[in-house]
């Protein structure tokens, strides 16, 4: 199974600030990678797919970038409704999994 | 749009059987497929297995072979997940989800399962 690994699992920030999320995979997963977004007690929502496509309704402050085994999600200017768990999930090799998580909670 | 409607919450016994249902509407199984996540508590997301289009069997994780099975139905646009063997880390949020190119981008409510003797 490919193996994926999220740093941070834990950041603090504040409203307006600009967070960076990586995720790395065990091999290469192409450009086979989506982020999700969830909150307490809902389920996830998509937010990038193909690694740097932006999910119709979602706020152009959210990018992802990357190929390979490296990937970043950006926010650029934090939001209120932005502090959640991201999770990235490659999308090339069954089984299609998960990251761990980045919590991003407020400062 | 897709819409998909999950069962209601299950408590089971360790070693039976549960099945949850995923009902859709505006949309096909057939053209966005049905897969099946869960959520441990206060954990992250397992990826278990489903039907991803052009594929027509089912794909599982290896670690649920032989105790996971995923149907749909088209005549009710109805999908179901059946764990057999229910253990105590089987307790879970269950979520059905469906999408286009293996993303997910349409998600059940999430089905709570808790395995308790």
């Amino acid at each position: 199974d490919i193996q994926m690994t999220q740093s941070p699992s834990s950041v603090s920030a504040s409203v307006g600030d600009r967070i960076t999320v990586t995720c790395q995979a065990s091999q290469d997963i192409g450009r086979w990678l989506a982020w999700y977004q969830q909150k307490p007690g809902k389920a996830p929502k998509l937010v990038i797919y193909a690694a740097s496509n932006l999910q119709g309704g979602v706020p152009s402050r959210f990018s992802g970038s990357g190929s390979g085994t490296d990937f970043t999600l950006t926010i650029s200017s934090l939001q209120p409704e932005d502090f959640a768990t991201y999770y990235c999930q490659q999308a090339n090799t069954f089984p299609f999994t998960f990251g761990p998580g980045t919590n991003v909670d407020i400062k | 749009q897709v819409q998909l409607v999950q069962s209601g919450a299950e408590v089971k016994t360790p070693g039976s059987s549960v099945r949850v249902s995923c009902k859709a509407s505006g949309g096909t199984f057939g053209t966005y497929g049905v897969t099946w996540v869960r959520q441990a508590p206060g954990q992250g997301l397992e990826w278990m297995g489903g039907f991803t289009p052009p594929l027509t069997t089912p794909t599982y994780a290896q670690k649920l072979q032989g105790r996971l099975t995923v149907i749909t139905d088209e005549s009710t646009a109805t999908a179901y997940m059946e764990l057999s063997g229910l253990r105590s880390e089987d307790t879970a949020v269950y979520y059905c989800a469906c999408g286009l190119m293996y993303y997910f981008e349409y998600w059940g409510q999430g089905t709570l399962v808790a395995v308790s003797s």
